[in-house]
């Protein structure tokens, strides 16, 4: 079965730098998402892409961030100058699109900032 | 705005007991709604969905039922089993919008002892 792969699995970086999480979705998928998940906290939505250009993002998703589909198979977050609050589990997902697809995740990356 | 709201945890139960798993939602339209799973050190798996009002969704011996009129999505399973344990999430889908965002609940962990 298809599945959405992302790395890498888990990111340490010092605060203030830039980090890179990637993403493989589904291929015939059209609808890309990034999530969050602090450690004990709900999975919080960040940002929806479709058609190469954003379609929804939250209030986290500040400056700080952003996505990008560098080529047809990848899908990108971007986080600009690193905070401690940015350590997190980052989970990417993508769904075929419709208001009734189910959207597939990712294992996810934990990311750590130091 | 949008929410969902799920009964905490950590649930224990021995192998073989009966399963809920209580979820409610707010919503000002009539969203889909999932029950997702996170087994450890993996991603969010879809278990089930129902995507109207009275619909059952089913996988794996889990059940829920999507409940308009107590705006509910309870999840059941009558036997569960070791390989039962992890985190369940209940979530809705943006109501009325192609790709719309995932709410998740806060999670609920199960934990199932021989």
């Amino acid at each position: 079965e298809p599945e959405v792969t992302q790395t890498p699995s888990h990111q340490v970086t010092q605060m203030g730098q830039e980090v890179i999480l990637r993403c493989v979705p589904i291929s015939n998928h059209l609808y890309f998402y990034w999530y969050r998940q602090i450690l004990g906290q709900k999975v919080e939505f960040l940002v929806s892409f479709y058609n190469n250009e954003i379609s929804e993002k939250s209030e986290i998703f500040d400056d700080q961030f952003s996505v990008e589909r560098p080529d047809g198979s990848n899908f990108t977050l971007k986080i600009r100058s690193t905070k401690l609050e940015d350590s997190a589990m980052y989970f990417c997902a993508s769904s075929e699109g419709g208001t009734l697809g189910p959207q597939h995740f990712g294992d996810g990356t934990r990311l750590s900032i130091l | 705005g949008d929410s969902v709201t799920q009964m905490e945890g950590p649930v224990t139960l021995s192998e073989e007991a009966f399963l809920t798993i209580n979820c409610t939602y707010t919503a000002t339209g009539y969203p889909s709604l999932f029950w997702y799973v996170q087994y450890p050190g993996e991603g969010l798996q879809l278990l089930l969905k129902a995507t109207k009002a009275d619909d059952k969704g089913s996988n794996k011996g889990f059940e829920a039922t999507y409940r308009k009129e107590t705006t509910s999505f309870h999840l059941e399973k009558g036997s569960v089993q070791v390989s039962d344990s992890a985190v369940y999430f209940c979530a809705l889908s943006d109501v009325g919008r192609e790709g719309g965002k995932l709410i998740f609940g806060q999670g609920t962990e199960l934990s199932v002892k021989p």
